[in-house]
């Protein structure tokens, strides 16, 4: 295990189907960490994991977006009923509780929505 | 909550020549700054932090400076490269907090 990886990493849909995506953080890492990316901008935050807990959850996220993390380990971002402006990059980082700032970054699952 | 600003949104210095990016933050209670570099394409990747109980740090071609009572922090880039082009992101957070705050970005092009 040499980095973050995400799955997957192109997702093409139709406005109103869900989608999910996974990652997979580093993993002596017990912080996982969700933000979305579009063009010209930089990474927002989403929300963010201490082990299997899910400490803050950005103002930002409507209802339609949920995640977790049951074991500690791997993560999942849900999306129901997506629409148009959920189009965007969404980047998984992990880090260490210690080195919480120090964030390492996943390839990233960009998601289109038609 | 944190607010980061970042100036320029593009910068196109020659090669050899150096490069500065500036960076303004609101929260007094942020005390780490990092910056990463996203090449296209690719996923962010952090190439230098400075934290608040200091006031420069440098490694090699890259310095990173703060300015406390400014709250602001810029990046210095001395004899750029074309391999340095790319797009660079400043950001806050408490260390050991709980999230970082992105700037949005200023793309680096340097001309060979």
């Amino acid at each position: 295990d040499t980095g973050v990886s995400q799955d997957p990493r192109h997702k093409i849909t139709k406005r109103g189907q869900n989608v999910t995506f996974r990652c997979d953080p580093i993993s002596e890492h017990n912080r996982l960490y969700w933000y979305r990316q579009t063009l010209g901008q930089g990474p927002e935050f989403l929300t963010y994991f201490q082990n299997e807990a899910q400490l803050e959850k950005s103002r930002l996220l409507s209802d339609r977006f949920s995640a977790e993390r049951p074991k500690g380990s791997f993560s999942t971002l849900e999306i129901q009923r997506t629409e148009q402006g959920d189009s965007a990059m969404y980047l998984c980082a992990s880090s260490l509780v210690v080195r919480a700032g120090e964030l390492f970054f996943g390839e990233g699952s960009r998601l289109t929505v038609l | 909550g944190e607010n980061v600003e970042q100036h320029p949104s593009t910068l196109s210095v020659q090669e050899g020549d150096s490069a500065v990016i500036k960076c303004t933050y609101s929260d007094s209670a942020s005390n780490y700054f990092p910056w990463y570099k996203q090449e296209l394409g690719k996923r962010p990747q952090l190439i230098i932090d400075i934290r608040s109980n200091v006031g420069e740090k440098k490694d090699q071609r890259i310095a990173v400076t703060l300015n406390k009572t400014a709250k602001h922090f810029s990046l210095h880039i001395t004899e750029t490269q074309p391999e340095d082009s790319a797009v660079y992101f400043c950001a806050a957070s408490m260390e050991y907090g709980n999230k970082l705050v992105f700037g949005a970005g200023t793309i680096l092009r340097v001309k060979s």
